[in-house]
């Protein structure tokens, strides 16, 4: 299995353009998470998927982040419009119930 | 509120110097400790997860073991590959889900 596979790997974006990570589980995996990573806050949550389904979004920071997971090999999160304090490493994680997290490589956002 | 505090921040190690690395939890009803490794520009990689106090796991040169408010990360004569974040992640049994809380790391650096 390639593990979890997250595009692009560096995105660098302006201000207030649209931005959109995509993740691809792996095959067989029930759930999928997105985290945040920054310096100053650690690894947050941001939302998450169990069988396709957003369980909890509570950590998606602003109406301007949005999460969709449309079937089982693939979701995306999307950030419309784009702010420099979004700036951060977007990781996508699976994991087959309460197994431990696979995450991807992430992606390196950063928007001037 | 759910919190995870890891101690300390940095640990700087010779070779075959053996340590500890503390967490700390606060959890309403604990599910599962997980431990990751993160080198840089990666994502965490997943290493034990410790259910009840008492409960052990060892892997190579690390040694998880739990208690009702913290778990520790042993390492037995680390190497210099051993250099990296250790992350500790709890899971809160009321969440009726898969959320995980990470804390903010310990940075380990083994010198040769």
């Amino acid at each position: 299995d390639a593990g979890v596979i997250q595009s692009p790997r560096h995105e660098v974006t302006e201000m207030g353009q649209e931005v959109t990570l995509r993740c691809k589980p792996i095959s067989g995996h029930n759930s999928l998470f997105w985290y945040r990573q920054t310096m100053m806050r650690g690894l947050e949550l941001l939302i998450y998927f169990n069988n396709n389904v957003p369980i909890d979004d509570s950590g998606m920071p602003e109406d301007r982040f949005s999460a969709k997971m449309p079937n089982a090999s693939f979701s995306t999160l999307k950030i419309q419009p784009s702010e420099p304090r979004d700036s951060a490493v977007y990781f996508c994680a699976s994991s087959l119930s309460d197994y431990g997290y696979t995450f991807g490589s992430g992606t390196r956002l950063t928007v001037v | 509120e759910d919190q995870v505090t890891q101690s300390p921040e940095a640990l700087r190690l010779q070779e075959g110097e053996s340590s500890s690395l503390n967490c700390s939890y606060t959890v309403s009803g604990l599910r599962g400790l997980f431990w990751y490794r993160q080198d840089p520009g990666k994502g965490p990689e997943f290493l034990f997860t410790l259910y009840s106090a008492g409960e052990e796991k060892e892997k190579e040169r690390l040694k998880a073991t739990l208690t009702k408010k913290e778990s520790f990360l042993h390492i037995t004569a680390p190497k210099p590959e051993d250099s990296a974040t250790y992350l500790c992640a709890v899971q809160a049994a009321n969440t009726g889900g898969f959320k995980t809380i990470f804390g903010a790391g310990t940075r380990l650096f083994v010198k040769a």
